[in-house]
């Protein structure tokens, strides 16, 4: 059982590059999220989907963009990386919410240094 | 938005010893979720509360709501290694969706 899968594992940028992280999820979850966790912080939530086509800004949203071309992908894109964007990256997904009584499925994350 | 205070930043305890981590919402909590994550890894879904005086317990872990849905609390019994890592409260402030804001965490070191 798959779940959450993310790529790559580990990254090093240097200041100005650009980079995509990819998640991928089997469970034919509607709802996906990219979070970033740093030191202290816990985690902030960056963008989220709530379906296929659909993306909407969390609570950091600026210097990151996504896309959610298929239901089973959300792609978290930065443009030209800064210093500041070091960080642990997590994408999780769930269902559709209704009840409540929900819980998100984290993938096991992505250091990313940019230097 | 919603914000969420974890007590201890940090916490190292002697193994078997019990411990209690907090979490204090500044609005009222529709959903209250503990997560865990060990070092270097995901996080790993706990327990969730959703009634004011809920309690619910998992193996050596008890998760409680307090009355007023503002403030829950983590107990471990007789701590082990195992318990190590960091944990997480996730809340949703509002009564539908699910985007969760999550806590500062609480880090558990487990002395054998």
């Amino acid at each position: 059982n798959a779940g959450v899968t993310q790529t790559p594992k580990f990254r090093v940028l240097k200041t100005g590059q650009s980079m995509t992280l990819l998640c991928a999820q089997d469970m034919n979850h509607e709802y996906m999220y990219w979070y970033r966790q740093d030191p202290g912080m816990g985690l902030r939530l960056i963008h989220y989907s709530v379906g296929e086509g659909t993306t909407a800004k969390g609570e950091v949203p600026d210097g990151y963009n996504v896309s959610r071309l298929k239901k089973q992908n959300f792609l978290l894109g930065l443009e030209s990386a800064a210093p500041s964007q070091t960080s642990v990256y997590f994408c999780a997904s769930s269902y559709t919410s209704g009840t409540g009584d929900e819980k998100l499925f984290f993938g096991s994350g992505t250091q990313l240094s940019v230097l | 938005s919603q914000e969420l205070e974890q007590s201890p930043q940090s916490l190292i305890v002697q193994e078997g010893k019990n411990l209690t981590i907090n979490c204090t919402s500044s609005k009222t909590l529709y959903g209250l979720y503990w997560y865990k994550q060990k070092y270097g890894e995901g996080l790993i879904f706990l327990m969730m509360l959703q009634k004011g005086g809920e309690e619910k317990s998992h193996e050596k872990i008890t998760a409680k709501l307090d009355e007023k849905k503002q403030q829950s609390s983590l107990h471990i019994t007789a701590s082990q290694p195992s318990h190590a890592g960091i944990y997480l409260c996730g809340a949703d402030g509002t009564s539908a969706g699910n985007m969760l804001t999550f806590g500062g965490g609480t880090r558990l070191m487990v002395k054998p």
